[in-house]
Formats: C-alpha cells, structure tokens, sequence
C-alpha cells in the first residue's frame, strides 16, 4: 500500500535552516505531483510547495519567499523540502502528500519542525 | 486571493444524525477543484472528496458532497463514531495553489 515516511524535523533556533525528507512506496514515485503542506499547532493547514513527477513544474505558497525549496530524487523514492531562514512562524508538522497540483490524495504522518 | 469560509466552526450532534457541512469561496471556485478532507486527533488529513462530489477511494456512501460556484456542502447522512472529526474544505488555483477552509469540527453531543 501507499506509504509516505517524513523525517528531518526537530528544534532549530531562528535563523537557522533544516532539510525535510519523504521516502515514500507502494506506488511508482514518478508518475506523481508530490506536495507538502503544514499545520501549525492546533491551527489549520497551509499549502507549502509542490512539484510535479518530472521536477519541470515547481509551485510555492507566497509565505515561502524563495525561503524553501522543494526537490525529489526519483531514483530513492525520496521529496525533499530545504528549509532556510526559519522563523518562529515557520513551526509546524509538515506533511509529505502524494499529489498536485490539485489536491493530495495520501499523507504522512508529519515530521515537527519547532523553530525556537 | 480565494478564501474559504466554513461554517457552523463546531457542530454538535448525536450519532445517527446528519451533519450539514458548509464551506463558502469569496469567489467562484471551479467545481473540480472543490476538495474535502477530513482529520482525526493526532492523525493526518484523509482525502473524502474530490471534484466537489466524487468520494475517495474507500469512502463509505455516506459521505456526499455538493455544491458549485461559491456554495458547497458536505453531508454525512448518518453519524457513525468514528465520523466525529474536523473537516477541511480546500480549492486549488493555478496561480494561487492549494488553499484551506478553517475546519469544521464535528463533536458528539
């Protein structure tokens, strides 16, 4: 079955960056938009990035401000997410999701980012 | 900007009700790309519908979903336990990308 693994959260100070991971299986990796999204504690979710199967298509919500950004290697399966320039705004669980640009059909199960 | 408002924020009602969710744009949203998801305590997001009324894959029939234009629904025609839950609208853009409702929760009275 469809399985999406993030890992690559943790604590870091403002200002500092940190590289999310998403392996994924059970479905051919490159035949799919991929996204992240994230939710901020106890608050609602919020688009991030997505990029389609080919790496040709890149799209990022306004907030990103060429802080992030999203890359896969198709060859491991693998979505990434560079995260850069961290601010206290920016915690969050965030979501590796199968799918885009229109909506996202399977989700992790989250990797916390705390920025403190 | 499109922004989605959903209503009533908390709905309370008994299992075997039926719940009536609401999820509103500031402007005209293409139908196919109306989504509903639904998110369980500690737990991510699970897609329920797509296109504004076509269920997921391993959605029970309860789960329906209406609407077009501004105005879209979400109904669940009879509470079971495991329904009680938040629900998240969502609509895409081309330019805009991915954008969400508040949620609505749904609690057991």
């Amino acid at each position: 079955q469809v399985q999406l693994l993030e890992s690559g959260g943790g604590l870091v100070k403002p200002g500092g960056s940190l590289r999310l991971s998403c392996v994924v299986s059970g479905f051919t990796f490159s035949d799919y938009y991929m996204s992240w999204i994230r939710q901020a504690p106890e608050k609602g979710l919020e688009w991030v990035s997505c990029i389609s199967g080919d790496s040709n298509y890149r799209q990022d919500a306004d907030f990103v401000k060429g802080r992030f950004t999203v890359s896969r290697d198709n060859a491991k399966n693998s979505l990434y997410l560079q995260m850069n320039s961290l601010t206290a705004e920016d915690t969050a669980i965030y979501y590796c999701v199968r799918g885009g640009p229109a909506f996202g059909s399977d989700w992790g199960r989250g990797s916390l980012v705390t920025v403190s | 900007e499109i922004v989605l408002t959903q209503s009533p924020v908390t709905l309370s009602l008994s299992p075997g009700e039926r719940a009536t969710l609401s999820c509103r744009a500031s402007r005209t949203v293409k139908s196919n790309s109306l989504i509903w998801y639904q998110q369980k305590p500690g737990q991510a997001p699970r897609l329920l519908m797509y296109g504004a009324s076509s269920r997921a894959t391993g959605i029970p029939d309860r789960f329906s979903g209406s609407g077009s234009g501004t105005d879209f629904t979400l109904t669940i025609s009879g509470l079971e336990p495991e329904d009680f839950a938040l629900y998240y609208c969502q609509q895409y853009s081309s330019s805009l990308g991915w954008t969400f409702g508040q949620g609505t929760r749904v609690e057991i009275k």
